[in-house]
């Protein structure tokens, strides 16, 4: 069973174009965290959102937690290929597990 | 800092043979995971210590697998026998106090069993 479900899988778009990419459960997390992953790379921690209809920002980059604490997303302006990567949500607290319970993904392509 | 160490960076193997994967995490840092990683399944906790203890193998697909944690700084993920369905890429991660902090994970092992 898959705690978080990503969407979309796949995104391709333009430079400069908006996106909203997304990570949804039934479960409720104590906290969420994004990682961003590059290829032949581990992910790395983008931000933690805490507090149910939180909204945090990182430069282009707008995450916001659920305020059930079930579900996040992640809103990018004006993408840039640098942003080209794996973007993974992943739940803490949730299903009884003590590590970090990771969705599939989403793969971004910036293309210039 | 080195960051997480995971060795080797890449392993093929022939099916039955037994693989060992190595993990020294960021000094300092208390808890250690073993993920797994296809495009299949995407990222999988295997399983999780904290103070060298394992505290939750419930991720350990089966007897195959087992892990160790002799110290705070080194552990080892090993495979015996090796089955072509093991292929992936296993990441190490530290973190200070649980999943609750942020994890930093190791480059990976990207493992090929023939």
């Amino acid at each position: 069973t898959q705690l978080l479900e990503q969407s979309p899988q796949f995104l391709s778009i333009q430079e400069g174009e908006n996106l909203t990419v997304y990570c949804n459960s039934s479960s409720v997390f104590s906290s969420l965290q994004w990682y961003r992953q590059e290829p032949g790379e581990g992910p790395v921690l983008l931000v933690t959102v805490v507090t149910g209809g939180e909204v945090k920002k990182l430069k282009r980059l707008t995450f916001q937690f659920g305020d059930a604490r079930k579900d996040s997303s992640l809103h990018i302006t004006a993408a840039q290929t640098g942003d080209t990567g794996l973007y993974l949500c992943a739940g803490v607290g949730g299903g009884g597990a003590d590590g970090l319970t990771f969705g599939k993904g989403t793969h971004l392509i910036i293309q210039p | 800092d080195a960051g997480v160490i995971q060795s080797p960076r890449h392993e093929v193997t022939e099916m039955g043979q037994e693989v060992t994967l190595r993990c020294k995490p960021i000094s300092g840092h208390n808890s250690l995971f073993w993920y797994r990683q296809t495009m299949m399944r995407g990222l999988e906790l295997l399983i999780y210590f904290n103070n060298n203890v394992p505290i939750d193998d419930s991720g350990m697909p089966e007897d195959r697998f087992s892990a160790k944690m002799p110290n705070a700084s080194f552990s080892t993920l090993k495979i015996q026998p090796s089955e072509p369905r093991d292929s992936a890429v296993y990441f190490c991660a530290s973190s200070f106090s649980g999943s609750y902090n942020e994890q930093f994970f190791g480059p990976g092992t990207r493992l090929t069993v023939l």
